[in-house]
């Protein structure tokens, strides 16, 4: 089945405990996303990858690291996570995002993290 | 910065009705505006729009997009109980590709 998965899907931690979110798709995309969400907000964007080894900076990079050295696996890292990073998280790939035209993205199935 | 609005923020309805959800935009320049449907879970596409004027139809939802005016709008007709979630507008811009801006979305609530 054409998915994306990340886990863990809950998470409870600290303050500045470091933590990663694993996302992977086995859709063969080359561009991939991580967004969070909170109430009442839609989905900002965090960091994009238009191909391995290849990321860029969303509307909202900071407090978070990615890494793109496999084409199916793009995890999110909070080196010292913040209350203010509680949020629902996910993660999208696309076959085409960012190609002439653009393309629809398929969300994994979300991670909720609170930091205390 | 690029910019994103929905409208309205929420809206109640009783099943049969139609309603319209509107998205409006503000690019730099623009490649193509999608629409998603999230209920409770993982946002699923529905639309993406390229061109002004051209209707997108999937069963009763159809959408549409003018690009003068910077906008596009998400009809659902006869609506479900099954249509009340949250419904996004995102748009994409060739100079920044990749880069993805969402709209806060619109909460639709459909009663019996």
């Amino acid at each position: 089945e054409a998915q994306v998965t990340q886990n863990p899907r809950y998470l409870i931690t600290v303050t500045g405990k470091k933590l990663t979110v694993t996302c992977s798709q086995n859709m063969n995309h080359e561009y991939m996303s991580w967004y969070r969400q909170d109430p009442g907000l839609g989905l900002r964007q965090i960091y994009y990858s238009m191909n391995v080894e290849v990321t860029d900076k969303g509307d909202v990079p900071e407090g978070y690291k990615v890494s793109r050295k496999e084409k199916r696996n793009f995890p999110l890292i909070l080196e010292s996570p913040s209350p203010n990073q509680t949020s629902l998280y996910f993660c999208a790939s696309s076959l085409s995002m960012g190609l002439a035209g653009g393309g629809e993205q398929f969300f994994g199935p979300g991670t909720r993290l609170t930091v205390l | 910065e690029d910019k994103v609005v929905q409208s309205p923020l929420s809206l109640v309805v009783h099943e049969g009705d139609t309603v319209t959800l509107n998205c409006s935009y503000e690019v730099t320049n623009f490649r193509s505006l999608l629409w998603y449907k999230q209920e409770k879970k993982a946002p699923t596409f529905l639309f993406m729009l390229t061109s002004s004027g051209i209707e997108k139809k999937s069963g009763r939802l159809s959408s549409i997009l003018d690009k003068k005016e910077l906008f596009s709008i998400l009809n659902i007709t006869a609506t479900q109980t099954g249509d009340s979630a949250v419904y996004l507008c995102a748009v994409e811009v060739p100079a920044n590709a990749g880069k993805s801006t969402f709209g806060d979305g619109t909460t639709l609530t459909v009663k019996p």
